[in-house]
Order: C-alpha cells, then sequence, then structure tokens
C-alpha cells in the first residue's frame, strides 16, 4: 500500500503568513493528489485535485505543485477562515490513502 | 450543485449490521467512480472502499475487507455500504465521496455510526 506523510503535523500562523503543508508519497503516484480541508464538525472540502488543479470555487489563494513522490499545498496569504486541518489524498491506486493530517492553528 | 447525502447511521451492538445509503444529485452519477471513507472520533480520514462507475470494480480497506460490501445503483443515484460483523473500532462519522479523478471530490456531510453494547 502507498502511504502519505504530510509535515507537519500542527503549525502555528499569523493571519497574512504564507503557508505551506508538505506531503510525500512512499512511491511515485504520478500527479494522482488531492488536498482537502476540514474544519470542525464539518466534512471536507475539495481544494486541489490532480496535485495542481483548483477546484471550482475555491479561492486562487491556494495552490499546490508537485508530481511523483513530493507534493506541497500552499496558502499565499492565511485568513481566519482558513485555520483547519488540512489532509492529502493519493489516488494512484485504487486504496486512495490520505495522510494523516497537518493542523493550521492562529498564533 | 453537487449534493451527496447520507443515511443510515445509528447505533449498533457489536457483531450487528448496518446498511448505509449515500443519495447523489447535481452530477451525472453513473460516469463517476465513488469511494466511502470514516472518520473515527478526534481521528483522521480513513478511505474504506471504492466502486467503479459502472459497478464492476471495487476495492476494500484491509480493515473492513470481508465485512463490508459496497454498492451502487445508477438508475437511483445511489450508493450503499453493507456493513456487517461490526466492532467497536467501527465506529466513525461514514461519509460518500465523489472520486478525485474527473473533476475533483466532493463529500456529503456523512452519518455516525456507533458500535456499542
Amino acid at each position: 500500500d502507498i502511504q502519505m506523510t504530510q509535515s507537519p503535523s500542527s503549525l502555528s500562523a499569523s493571519v497574512g503568513d504564507r503557508v505551506t503543508i508538505t506531503c510525500r508519497a512512499s512511491q511515485d503516484i504520478s500527479n494522482y493528489l488531492a488536498w482537502f480541508q476540514q474544519k470542525p464538525g464539518k466534512a471536507p472540502k475539495s481544494l486541489i485535485y490532480a496535485a495542481s488543479s483548483l477546484q471550482g470555487g475555491v479561492p486562487s489563494k491556494f495552490s499546490g505543485s508537485g508530481s511523483g513522490t513530493d507534493f506541497t499545498l500552499t496558502i499565499s496569504s492565511l485568513q481566519p477562515e482558513d485555520f483547519a486541518t488540512y489532509y492529502c489524498q493519493q489516488y494512484h491506486t485504487y486504496l486512495g490513502t490520505f495522510g494523516q493530517g497537518t493542523r493550521v492553528e492562529i498564533k | 450543485e453537487v449534493q451527496l447525502v447520507e443515511s443510515g447511521g445509528g447505533l449498533v451492538q457489536p457483531g450487528g449490521s448496518l446498511r448505509l445509503s449515500c443519495a447523489a444529485s447535481g452530477f451525472t452519477f453513473s460516469s463517476y467512480e465513488m469511494n466511502w471513507v470514516r472518520q473515527a472520533p478526534g481521528k483522521g480520514l480513513e478511505w474504506i472502499s471504492y466502486i467503479s462507475s459502472s459497478g464492476s470494480t471495487r476495492y476494500y480497506a484491509d480493515s473492513v475487507k470481508g465485512r463490508f460490501t459496497i454498492s451502487r445503483d445508477n438508475a437511483k443515484n445511489s450508493l450503499y455500504l453493507q456493513m456487517n460483523s461490526l466492532r467497536a473500532e467501527d465506529t466513525a462519522v461514514y461519509s460518500c465521496a465523489r472520486h478525485p479523478r474527473g473533476g475533483g471530490g466532493y463529500w456529503g456531510q456523512g452519518t455516525l455510526v456507533t458500535v456499542s453494547s
């Protein structure tokens, strides 16, 4: 099975900061990588698919990059509504494993 | 607007069964692969099952293989998860999710399954 490792597991940042979250796959997944945002008590919301394609309706402050085994999610200017937990998911294989999540907290 | 609405969760005793349903709307359901995903209280996301658009291909996580069965009825725009031999560790919010392939993923709000005596 493909393992997905996110880093960091949590971070503290201020409004206006640029934030980068990393996701590493245990083997080559090409660009079959999605990013999701989850707020407490809510369903995950898709941000990025195919590693760098922005989901419709998602603001352009979110961007994704990478291919193969190393991927990043960047939030260009953190806003109060962005404090949440972020997950990556590979879908190169049918067993669509998730990273363990990165919690973004207010500094 | 894509909508996925799960139902069928509840409290069940260990060893019991439940059948979850997911009603899809706002997209051509029969054209999309679907997943079931769960989240135990305070934990991360766990993918548990996949089904192809036609229903001919299905996969399961090791944690549920042999106990859970995914299915779909494209005429009814519905996805199902039959859960048998439930265990305490199956307690979680279960969500149906459109596969990210083909334009990104969408999730329902989920339905809570509690396995307890």
